[in-house]
């Protein structure tokens, strides 16, 4: 298995832009989750997903922020408008049989 | 089941063994993880424990778990210079997982 696959690795965009991530979770595993990274409040969860429903979006950090996921291999993160407050490393993480596995990050830059 | 504490920094020669220490708060966490970051990567997940175990080895890395004191511990053996990352640990129960901050490890020739 590929592991999970994140895109784009790295993104670079301009205040008020509409950024989107995207992440294919490990084939068979059931739930999925997004974490923020940075240096001053180190990982966080942002939402999790079980069976392509959101279960706990409770750490979206506000409105400008969202995510879907239409089947079990595709689930995608956006913010709009972006603000420079969002630069961030952001992962994707899929669970299967207790492991949460981890995707390579998308290392997002607002300018 | 959020407050997973980790210490900073360590720092170990090349050769010694290192041990990175956590505690947390969750007495109902199911599993407890330790997880490898290198620069510019995701997080690895380098070996997990039940909560019903006491030790786990795995090569050179040795987990204990105390569940009374809640403290988890990562036992490096014969540590190599590319062990150098952050090591993250983690609780989980239920779909939720609670990280601590990192353990910056550097180890020095």
């Amino acid at each position: 298995d590929a592991g999970v696959i994140q895109s784009p690795r790295h993104e670079v965009t301009e205040m008020g832009q509409e950024v989107t991530l995207r992440c294919k979770p490990i084939s068979g595993h059931n739930s999925l989750f997004w974490y923020r990274q940075t240096m001053m409040r180190g990982l966080e969860l942002l939402i999790y997903f079980n069976n392509n429903v959101p279960i706990d979006d409770s750490g979206m950090p506000e409105d400008r922020f969202s995510a879907k996921m239409p089947n079990a291999s595709f689930s995608t993160l956006k913010i709009q408008p972006s603000e420079p407050r969002d630069s961030a490393v952001y992962f994707c993480a899929s669970l299967g049989s207790g492991e949460l596995f981890f995707g390579e990050g998308s290392r997002l830059t607002v300018l | 089941g959020e407050d997973v504490e980790q210490s900073l920094f360590l720092s170990v020669r090349e050769g010694d063994s290192s041990v990175i220490n956590c505690t947390y708060t969750d007495s109902s966490s199911t599993y407890l993880y330790w997880y490898k970051q290198e620069p510019g990567a995701g997080l690895q997940l380098l070996t997990y424990i039940f909560s019903n175990m006491d030790m786990k080895q795995d090569q050179r890395l040795t987990v204990l778990l105390n569940k009374k004191d809640k403290h988890l511990s990562l036992r490096i053996a014969d540590t190599q210079t590319g062990d150098s990352a952050i090591y993250f640990c983690a609780e989980g129960a239920s779909n939720k997982f609670y990280f601590g901050s990192g353990t910056k490890l550097n180890v020095k020739p």
